[in-house]
This record gives structure tokens, sequence and C-alpha cells, in this order.
């Protein structure tokens, strides 16, 4: 029973490059979101999806793209990363969105940026 | 405006005593929902309590209860008997709204706290 998975689960990028950062899960659920973690700021949503085809930007989209071709996947996108990048990137996946349906995340992903 | 205050960037607890942790919330919304997460110094998120908005009586899980206070909009996370594992930052979440078409269980997370048990 893996739950959500991120790959990898560290990454060093120069200004400029692009990157994947992968996330699966196997539980079956609808609802997946990219999530950033910064010192002192808690976590700020990216990108969230309801279901397969179907994405949404978050509180902190700029510089990132996400698609959902399957239920089970949802990628992160880095196009032309930016030291303002670096950061711990979390993913979360949920059956449903109400009441106690809870986020279950993923390890983290830790990008550097030079 | 902060959605999420938790204003205790650091506390300290002695082994086998209770602690609170404060979270304070904003919202409009009639319908919402209360989280608290722990975050290990090995880096993942671990779900220890919810709350909804509607719920008359305050959550409990195990040493884990949230103190809800509706009209303070104050959802402060009480752990009982301190143990040395318990040693972590704890995040305090909100998902508004409660069946949105499309809603995507979005939350939102106050800055956390640092929690340290000592012996």
């Amino acid at each position: 029973n893996a739950g959500v998975t991120q790959t990898p689960k560290f990454q060093v990028l120069k200004t400029g490059q692009s990157m994947t950062l992968q996330c699966a899960q196997d539980m079956n659920h609808e609802y997946m979101s990219w999530y950033r973690q910064d010192p002192g700021m808690g976590l700020r949503l990216i990108h969230y999806s309801v279901g397969a085809g179907i994405t949404d930007q978050g509180e902190v989209p700029n510089g990132y793209n996400v698609s959902r071709s399957t239920t089970e996947d949802f990628p992160l996108r880095l196009l032309s990363a930016a030291p303002s990048q670096t950061s711990v990137y979390f993913c979360a996946s949920s059956y449903g969105d109400s009441g106690a349906n809870v986020l279950t995340f993923g390890a983290g992903s830790r990008l550097t940026v030079l | 405006a902060q959605k999420i205050t938790q204003t205790q960037p650091g506390m300290f607890v002695q082994e086998k005593e209770a602690v609170t942790l404060d979270c304070t919330y904003d919202t409009s919304d009639q319908s919402y929902g209360l989280f608290w997460y722990k975050q290990p110094s090995s880096g993942e998120m671990i779900f220890l309590i919810y709350q909804g908005s509607y719920d008359e009586q305050n959550a409990t899980e195990g040493r884990y209860s949230l103190n809800f206070q509706k009209a303070r909009k104050s959802a402060n996370l009480v752990i009982s008997a301190s143990q040395l594992g318990d040693s972590a930052m704890y995040f305090c979440a909100m998902r508004e709204g409660w069946v949105l078409t499309g809603g995507g269980n979005k939350l939102t997370f106050g800055t956390g706290t640092q929690l340290k048990v000592e012996l």
C-alpha cells in the first residue's frame, strides 16, 4: 500500500533548467494537489486537480504547470527554474473534498535552484 | 489577512505533561473544516485530527484533542501526556466551504509551531 509517491526526493537545478516532479497515488483518489513549503510560511497551494483532465490554480501557481491525464498521476513541471522556486514540494491526494476527507501527503521533494 | 494564525513559533513541554498549541482562523463561511498535521524532522506530513464547523463535540483522537471555540474562531490542539516522539512541527489548516463542486479540498495552512518535548 504505497499511498502517495513522489520522485525525486532531492534535486538540484541550475537557473533556467526545466524539470518535472512526479506524483502518483494508488488509492483511487479523485483530488490531488501540489503544495510548496518554505521556512516560516507554512504550506502554500500551487495547483490542484478535482479529477482526470481537470486542473486549476492555487495560491502560488506562477512558474509551474500541471496536467492530469490519469487518476493516478499528477506531475508538476517547472519550465524555467528560478532560485525563488527553491523549496520543499509536497503532493497530496484525497478521496473527496467535503467533511472529514483528509489529505494524504507524499514524503516531499526538496528542490534547490542555483 | 492571515486566514490561519499560529502565534507560537516554538514551544517546550516536559515529558508526560499536557501542552496546548494555539490556532486561530478567519473565515466568513459557515461551513468549514479544521485540521492538524504533525511534521517530524523526517519531513512527512501526518494527519492528527479533524473538526467540522458543525460538530458540537470537540474532536478527540487518542492523546490528541481539539479545543474548538467557534465564537472565538480558535481551534487549539491539546496533546496530553507528552512523549519524546511528539517533538515535531505542528500545522493547523482550514478548508473553507462544505460541499463545493470543484472545490478541490484546498487547505490553507498556518506557519506552524515547533514543539520540543524535554525529559
